[in-house]
């Protein structure tokens, strides 16, 4: 089946460090997306990723960095620059396709992401 | 600025008890307004698609509906499998890139038997 996976599904690290997030996509999309959710707020843009080779800042990208290598995959850096790294980062990606029938987004499942 | 409002934060109902969430936004030009369904732990999932004022869409005991400025997701007859976290997202006229959308907060729902 197509689909998202991220992983691992929880990861904790002290401050101070740097923590690699992997996403990997099998629904032959070109575009590739990080958004952060945190308890009360809306999910927020990272990173999005048009094609391979480039990317560009959503809205809270300070502190966050990422590399399109591959069509398949859109890993995302917690650089220990980012305040409150602590939150549940969900990656998604999109065909870019005009379908008035589905979702833009195609979500994995998620990684918890705990510093203390 | 995109902005998307969701209420009430949390809803507990009865099984049965059947209810509304709401949804305002104020978007650049409305593309789509899109509704999906978060379990605890996982990645959101799919519900509606709608784009136009007084579109209705439904599947099962769900059902949205959009207007000018908002949109309601209305749940008849709940049962405690609809218990989840539901979310609004609008995708603007102008956006750049087809997976860039403004969400809410949600609503936490809790069904109870």
């Amino acid at each position: 089946d197509g689909g998202i996976t991220q992983s691992p599904k929880y990861l904790f690290r002290k401050e101070g460090q740097n923590v690699t997030l992997s996403c990997e996509q099998n629904l032959n999309h070109d575009a590739m997306y990080w958004y952060r959710q945190d308890p009360g707020q809306g999910l927020r843009l990272i990173y999005y990723s048009q094609i391979v080779n480039d990317f560009q800042k959503g809205d809270i990208a300070e502190g966050y960095s990422v590399s399109r290598e591959k069509k398949e995959s859109f890993p995302l850096t917690v650089t220990s620059a980012q305040k409150n790294p602590t939150a549940f980062y969900l990656c998604a990606s999109s065909s870019q396709q005009t379908d008035r029938s589905g979702s833009p987004l195609h979500f994995g499942n998620g990684t918890r992401l705990t510093v203390t | 600025e995109d902005q998307v409002t969701q209420s009430p934060e949390a809803l507990r109902l009865q099984e049965g008890e059947s209810s509304s969430l709401n949804c305002s936004y104020t978007v650049s030009g409305l593309r789509g307004l899109f509704w999906y369904r978060q379990d605890p732990g996982k990645g959101p999932e799919f519900l509606f698609t709608l784009y136009s004022a007084g579109e209705e869409k439904e599947k099962e005991r769900l059902k949205a509906t959009l207007t000018k400025k908002e949109s309601f997701l209305h749940i008849t007859a709940p049962k405690p499998e609809d218990s989840a976290t539901y979310l609004c997202a609008v995708q603007s006229l102008t956006t750049d890139s087809w997976g860039k959308l403004q969400f809410g907060a949600g609503t936490q729902v809790v069904v109870t038997p």
